[in-house]
């Protein structure tokens, strides 16, 4: 069966400093794979969509990006943290793209 | 632009049914799904219509009208580990997904 990990669970980080959240599925091949972010008691913003290795599309232009060395790991990173970064990140996979997404268990990142 | 609407809150009683509706805007559309959110946890997908009618999953059910752009989630037999928040989200043709605001179902005893 298809499993999803997504770590940390939690993360305090200071304004300026470096982010890397790391996601990878486990059970499929050639997974569609997102970033999310959610500010509390919202919606879902999507930040990043991977259809395959190195291919990386951007939804919202800021100071994150994304990478996908492997075909079942995603990578959202930084290089100086905003206030505004803070929110609940999630990563989610998908077999057809837009449909159907299994998402991990999220990362709550608070920025100080 | 593109949107869906969908309740903010909608309270109802243990054991009852509870209908939550979504509306949407976009400019193209493939299928209407639903997740459930509890606090603190991440989106659990529960159904998916990509044709008119409806599909049903034990307790829950969800319904589109395709011709009147909207759709619906129907809960039964409601138990308290229902309460959530339920997201609506249309796949509009391409790799998105437009998702509500989500619907807070607060159920009591």
């Amino acid at each position: 069966s298809q499993t999803i990990h997504q770590w940390p669970a939690t993360l305090v980080q200071p304004v300026g400093s470096p982010l890397s959240l790391e996601c990878t599925v486990e059970g499929t091949s050639n997974p569609n794979l997102y970033w999310y972010r959610q500010a509390a008691g919202r919606g879902l913003q999507l930040l990043f969509y991977s259809v395959g290795i190195g291919q990386i599309s951007s939804e919202v232009p800021q100071n994150l990006s994304a990478s996908r060395p492997q075909d079942r790991q995603f990578i959202l990173s930084s290089k100086k943290l905003l206030l505004s970064d803070s929110g609940f990140y999630l990563c989610a996979w998908s077999v057809v793209s837009g449909e159907k997404l299994f998402f991990g268990s999220g990362t709550q990142l608070s920025v100080l | 632009g593109q949107s869906l609407e969908q309740p903010s809150e909608v309270t109802a009683v243990e054991g009852a049914i509870v209908q939550i509706n979504c509306t949407y805007q976009t400019s193209g559309f493939y299928g209407l799904s639903w997740y459930q959110q509890h606090d603190g946890g991440a989106p659990t997908f529960l159904s998916y219509n990509g044709l008119d009618g409806l599909e049903e999953t034990g307790r829950f059910s969800s319904f589109l009208s395709r011709s009147d752009s909207y759709g619906y989630l129907l809960l039964q037999e409601l138990q308290m580990k229902d309460s959530a928040s339920y997201f609506c989200a249309v796949t509009p043709g391409n790799y998105q997904l437009i998702w509500g605001a989500g619907t807070k179902l607060i159920i009591k005893p």
